[in-house]
């Protein structure tokens, strides 16, 4: 069964310093991963998506995440944060059901 | 093109109604999944539809049922509400392969009084 760990139900950076967003996924497949990024009273929205043509992804809005098969991880980082990315992120890997399992999320806050 | 819409975007009801939610999904998309958010449950599956058929469904009492119609558009029903169904229902659709990217709607506030 495909599982989904996000580390830290909420992080907090300083405006202009690096965003780390932990991930780590469970997978019997080769994972398809996904972040996804929902601000107040919206939907998901998705940043970047993972699909095995290169460990390094970029994303929307300057995010990327890399992805390390041997430390089952997909975390996201974006080297400076901006006031406007202050929001819930969402990591998912999905199985050959298409059905897709979510972490519990990370409130990400940028403070001046 | 058009994105995943949702309507209503907003609901109250009171305990004992029961309630209809709709979601357009994405011209071409075939699947479209339904899920429940709350603050202390995080993002939970309800099912996904495939073709008009139920292909996948998460651990939610039979209160929560859905349909998708020949044009993809799908519904979801609750009945006899509960105030713990108070939430954000979410749908997303997909070409409906599990390398396709899901996009989601708004979403539609229920609140049950």
């Amino acid at each position: 069964a495909q599982s989904v760990t996000q580390l830290g139900s909420h992080v907090s950076v300083s405006e202009g310093a690096l965003v780390l967003l932990r991930c780590n996924y469970s997978s019997s497949v080769p994972p398809y991963l996904f972040w996804y990024v929902q601000y107040p009273n919206q939907g998901l929205q998705l940043l970047l998506k993972y699909t095995s043509a290169a460990t390094l992804v970029k994303g929307i809005n300057g995010f990327e995440a890399e992805f390390k098969k041997s430390e089952t991880s997909f975390h996201l980082t974006k080297p400076s944060a901006h006031m406007s990315d202050a929001a819930e992120y969402f990591c998912a890997v999905s199985d050959l059901g298409n059905q897709f399992y979510f972490g519990t999320g990370t409130s990400l806050t940028v403070i001046p | 093109k058009a994105g995943v819409t949702q309507t209503p975007r907003y609901l109250i009801k009171t305990r004992g109604q029961q309630v209809t939610l709709s979601c357009s999904p994405i011209s071409g998309h075939r699947s479209v999944s339904w899920y429940q958010q709350t603050p202390g449950q995080g993002l939970q599956f309800l099912f996904e539809y495939f073709s008009e058929t139920q292909r996948n469904k998460g651990n939610f009492p039979g209160r929560f049922s859905g349909r998708q119609f020949s044009n993809s558009r799908s519904e979801m029903n609750v009945s006899t509400l509960e105030l713990g169904d108070s939430a954000l229902y979410l749908c997303a659709s997909s070409f409906g392969q599990y390398t396709d990217t899901q996009y989601f709607g708004p979403g539609t506030r229920l609140t049950v009084l």
